[in-house]
């Protein structure tokens, strides 16, 4: 089953309004990171949040970690077109053999019209 | 510093032959990850390595599916005899240490026809 959940699975904006971007998940977790990607592209990594952190920035971007309630939320600010992209949230797997795998999501798919 | 460089970014294979995939991780960067992104779905683990070690394969298909990452060159994921739905872009991803930041390549998108 799918560790990292977000939710919507498609957003429309117009350009100059927020976005904000949920993550729920099943288990317990080290870090928590969001990647953006264009269509067709790789994957660009935004921000890494460890699970003693409730709040991260940077630039226009804002994640909160509530690991009580194992969600997270991604808030882009004003909003631009080149925003345009499907973003993912990532979770962090330990194993006792010492492995180390992120599990993602569906993603959210953002547009932002001009 | 480059990127995770991935190669070839578009690779068209017929039924049966072989598929091998290349990435080269950031300088410093001892941890390489592969994953398999199906059309809109998010990305699968598929394994995990350290120079000459695989530490997690858990997500690779038990046949036809390998991979290495020797102590010179780049990491190869190695497809044999491919089929129809082994189609999908394989990204491959490179981190420092275990439990930091990973950063992905371009992506290899294989094409079974």
């Amino acid at each position: 089953s799918q560790q990292g959940e977000e939710d919507p699975q498609a957003l429309s904006i117009q350009e100059g309004e927020n976005a904000t971007m949920n993550c729920s998940y099943k288990t317990s977790i080290n870090n928590l990171q969001w990647y953006r990607q264009n269509s067709g592209r790789g994957l660009v990594h935004l921000i890494l949040i460890r699970s003693n952190e409730r709040e991260k920035h940077s630039g226009r971007l804002r994640v909160t970690l509530d690991t009580s309630k194992k969600s997270s939320s991604l808030l882009i600010t004003a909003s631009r077109a080149a925003d345009t992209a499907s973003y993912f949230c990532a979770t962090d797997a330990i194993s006792g053999a010492g492995s180390y795998q992120l599990t993602f999501g569906k993603g959210t798919k953002l547009s932002v019209i001009p | 510093n480059a990127g995770v460089m991935q190669n070839p970014r578009h690779l068209v294979r017929r039924r049966g032959q072989e598929a091998r995939l290349r990435c080269s991780p950031m300088k410093g960067h001892s941890h390489v990850y592969w994953y398999r992104q199906l059309p809109e779905e998010g990305l699968k683990f598929m394994v995990y390595l350290q120079k000459e070690n695989i530490i997690d394969e858990s997500g690779m298909p038990k046949e036809r599916f390998s991979a290495e990452f020797p102590k010179e060159g780049p990491s190869i994921l190695r497809i044999q005899q491919v089929v129809r739905g082994d189609s999908a872009a394989y990204f491959c991803a490179s981190s420092p240490q275990w439990n930091t930041e990973a950063f992905f390549g371009q992506g290899t998108r294989l094409t079974v026809v």
